[in-house]
């Protein structure tokens, strides 16, 4: 089955500097690859998604890579604010499999 | 539009009991997942249900189990409850056919077994 492996599990960068998140996944089929954010005590919200038809995409200051030769895609994050703290899940799925596998979690925290 | 609603918030249970779990899928999605999210993990799939059947199941032991309901809300039962089964619990539902993409997720059912 898929394996999603994120990292780094915890990150810590002063307001404004730029924060990048990794993901790689195991299984070539998958197709679907979301970005979900989990501020504390909170459900987890989508903030960005990629297809494996795309190289990259970008809102305002998010933005996400796929490589899908490589099996990884990244979270890039640009002038991060404090309320960008949270934890982020990379996942992976394949459309209309029914299952999307969550990697760990990164704990981000901005210090303002 | 009303969006996931999970029910209870908060339960405590004892080892060996059972428990079941709700789930209120946004309005216009007939498709429903199950996750467990242990403290400091990812969600792990349990299940996902489609128009009442069940499409697809992950590493879960048969005494986890559920329904969908023709309103498409859900239950997450779970039996001879152990100690790792602590977690939340979260419903995320979407829309269409089975898993289109992005998850709606509820705010999820804390469950601690004593």
């Amino acid at each position: 089955g898929e394996n999603v492996e994120q990292h780094p599990s915890t990150l810590s960068v002063q307001e404004g500097d730029s924060a990048v998140i990794k993901c790689t996944y195991s299984d070539s089929a998958s197709n679907y690859f979301p970005w979900y954010k989990q501020e504390l005590g909170k459900r987890p919200q989508l903030i960005i998604d990629i297809r494996s038809n795309v190289g990259e995409k970008k809102d305002q200051r998010i933005a996400v890579t796929l490589n899908k030769t490589a099996k990884h895609f990244s979270l890039h994050i640009t002038e991060t604010q404090p309320e960008d703290s949270a934890v982020y899940f990379c996942a992976a799925s394949i459309t209309n499999a029914g299952k999307s596998t969550f990697g760990d979690g990164t704990t981000l925290t901005v210090k303002p | 539009e009303t969006g996931v609603t999970q029910s209870p918030t908060h339960l405590i249970k004892t080892r060996g009991q059972q428990v079941t779990l709700r789930c209120s899928s946004q309005s216009g999605h007939n498709t429903v997942s199950w996750y467990q999210q242990a403290l400091g993990q990812g969600p792990q799939f349990i299940f996902q249900y489609y128009r009442e059947e069940e499409n697809g199941r992950g590493n879960f032991p048969p005494r986890f189990s559920g329904l969908q309901f023709p309103n498409y809300s859900s239950e997450l039962n779970v039996n001879a409850l152990e100690l790792d089964d602590s977690a939340l619990y979260l419903c995320a539902s979407s829309p269409g056919q089975r898993n289109t993409g992005e998850l709606f997720f509820g705010e999820g059912s804390r469950l601690t077994v004593l």
